[in-house]
């Protein structure tokens, strides 16, 4: 089975702009989480799509959207960027249960 | 609040040697506890897994310790190699609250031949 693909692989932008960024689930699976890496606060939770719903979502402003696909692939938008938007945006997918498989990840500079 | 505690940041180990790596948590909700193993320039990889209702699971080189009454669990690595050197992140889920991974600050782990 393919992994999680995860496109584009590398971003740069500049402050205000807006992003989207995209994501291919393993096949099968229903479950799309989105999640921020960075150096200073590490991983952390942005949010979730199950069956094209959010079914849960982390501490991060309403700048920050998602959607989910009927083909369970799914998108997040950042708008107005700021420059601490820069980070790795992670990907995972799962059936529905706890193991989440993770992509590669999108490399977004903001400058 | 970070609800889970990772230590330490960094660990070097020589070949062969044990690599363990600590984790304790607050949120007595959490139903899940999985580690993960992250190569620079690639996603986080699930590694192993553990259920409170279990007190240790062990694949291959790497075994998890679970201490319920004590909220701490571990990640051992047996027979350490060149290739384990990598970034290691536990984590855990509150099944009720969804899939939302909490994951720990992370430890760094270099290998020495």
């Amino acid at each position: 089975k393919a992994g999680v693909t995860q496109t584009p692989r590398y971003l740069i932008k500049t402050r205000g702009q807006q992003v989207t960024l995209s994501c291919s689930p393993i096949s099968g699976h229903r479950s799309v989480s989105w999640y921020q890496q960075t150096p200073g606060q590490g991983l952390q939770f942005l949010f979730e799509y199950f069956s094209e719903t959010q079914r849960n979502k982390g501490n991060f402003p309403g700048r920050f959207s998602g959607r989910q696909f009927s083909n369970s692939r799914s998108e997040m938008n950042v708008s107005t960027l700021e420059l601490g938007d820069s980070a790795l945006y992670l990907c995972a997918s799962s059936v529905q249960g706890y193991e989440q498989y993770f992509g590669p990840g999108t490399r977004l500079t903001v400058t | 609040q970070q609800q889970v505690k990772q230590s330490p940041q960094s660990l070097i180990v020589q070949k062969g040697g044990i690599s363990i790596i600590n984790c304790a948590y607050e949120n007595t909700a959490f139903d899940y506890f999985p580690w993960y193993q992250q190569f620079p320039g690639k996603g986080p990889a699930l590694l192993i897994a553990i259920r409170p209702d279990v007190s240790e699971k062990k694949e291959g080189r790497f075994t998890i310790s679970f201490n319920k009454s004590a909220k701490q669990f571990s990640l051992h690595i047996m027979d350490s190699q060149p290739g384990d050197s990598a970034t290691y992140f536990c984590a855990a889920v509150n099944e009720a609250a969804g899939n939302k991974l909490t994951f720990g600050g992370g430890t760094r782990v270099l290998v020495k031949p």
